[in-house]
Parts: structure tokens; sequence; C-alpha cells
């Protein structure tokens, strides 16, 4: 276990529907990720937290909403997706990015599908 | 625009023998270089970190060295087992954010 949880592990939803995934970090890091995997391509980063601010929002679709509550809790809001958003999704957290010892502790991810 | 790039994209190899994996960039501004495994159906795990100034790191039957001038790095892994069967991403910390190479799935066969 790397001390960053996430729930569902698997999700299938329709392309209308309305979900939300979470994640919860116990290791008293002070900033939080979520990725995109999908086949055969590199990690995205998708967006980034620190501090509950924030930082970086790597140009995506409206229809994917994050929200930290606070530093333990990140949660990705999901509505009217498209098939091509079947990915796995990862969420991570680090110390604080900028350091050159920064590492990411990554969850298990969420497996969604979109029918 | 950094880019990161894993050759091979899957390596299939017997117990026992000594391999070693590439990663290449393209941009020489990094604040470190990291090694990660995937296992199948699960998250990443932290391997090696390497920072900028430094040339290589060590962890157990794991060596990861960093050559910031050509744009490269490796990781060897010795006397390999099954059990390191894995998918191994390497990432570039470059302007507070990791840049990742696609992995190269590695198999190995008892």
């Amino acid at each position: 276990e790397t001390g960053v949880t996430q729930t569902p592990r698997h999700l299938v939803m329709g392309m209308t529907n309305k979900k939300s995934l979470k994640c919860e970090q116990h290791l008293g890091h002070n900033a939080m990720y979520w990725y995109k995997q999908s086949a055969k391509k590199p990690l995205e980063l998708m967006f980034v937290y620190s501090l509950e601010e924030r930082v970086e929002n790597n140009s995506v679709p409206s229809r994917f909403s994050p929200e930290c509550p606070n530093s333990s809790h990140l949660f990705l809001h999901l509505h009217t997706l498209q098939p091509e958003d079947s990915a796995l999704y990862l969420c991570a957290s680090s110390h604080l990015p900028g350091q050159a010892t920064d590492t990411q502790y990554f969850g298990p991810g969420t497996r969604l599908t979109v029918l | 625009k950094q880019e990161v790039t894993q050759i091979p994209a899957a390596l299939s190899v017997p117990e026992g023998e000594n391999l070693v994996l590439n990663c290449s960039f393209t941009d020489s501004a990094i604040y470190n270089l990291q090694w990660f495994r995937q296992d199948p159906g699960k998250g990443l795990t932290s391997l090696l970190l390497i920072q900028s100034s430094q040339r290589e790191q060590t962890s157990g039957r794991l060596n990861a060295s960093l050559d910031k001038s050509s744009g490269r790095s490796t990781l060897y892994i010795a006397a390999s087992q099954p059990g390191d069967s894995a998918t191994y991403l390497c990432a570039v910390d470059s302007n507070y954010q990791l840049i990742w190479g696609a992995g190269t799935k590695l198999i190995i066969k008892p």
C-alpha cells in the first residue's frame, strides 16, 4: 500500500451520466495530482493542486472538473463524457512540487469505461 | 517541449539475466529523472530518483544512471527474477511537472 487510496476501482458509465472519482492520501503531503493513462500512451497530467490551490490545468476538457476540499482529499467530477475518455485515472500525491527530491506516490487507479 | 522516449516498448528475457532499459529525453534542463514500476491493474511505485547533479542511484539489484548532456538514462536490473515482470516507466521532472515515457513492458520467463 502506498498510502493513497482511490474509489471506485472500476466504473462504467453512459455518456449522459454524472459520476465522481475520489482520492485520499494518508501521507501528510501538500500536493495532489490527477493523471489519465490510456493504453500504450504516456501518462497525461490533468490537474495539480498544491496546498489546496489548483496550480496546473493542462488543457483538460470542461467535462472533467476537479475539487480539492482539503490537502488529504481530491475529487474528479465527470459529466457528459465521451467514449475516448475511457482510461485508467490515477491519483498521486507528493510532499512539495519543485523540490529536486520530490517524488509522487500513486493510488491504484480507477478504470473508467464510457459506453 | 520536453519529450521522453523509452526503448524497447517490450522485452522478454529468461530468468537470471542482467538487462538494461533505456530512456531518452530531449531537453537537458531537468530537476531530476525518476524510474517507476507499474504492475497490471495497479498504480505506480517509485523505484529510483536521480537528481540532476547526480550520475547514478542504486537500490538493491537496480541501478539507474543519468547522462544529462546526452539526454539519456538507463535502468540496469541484475539477476532478473519473475517478480520483476512489470511495466517500467521513466519520467523527467521538468518545470515542476513530470513528463513521462510510454514505458517498457518487461517479462521475465521462469
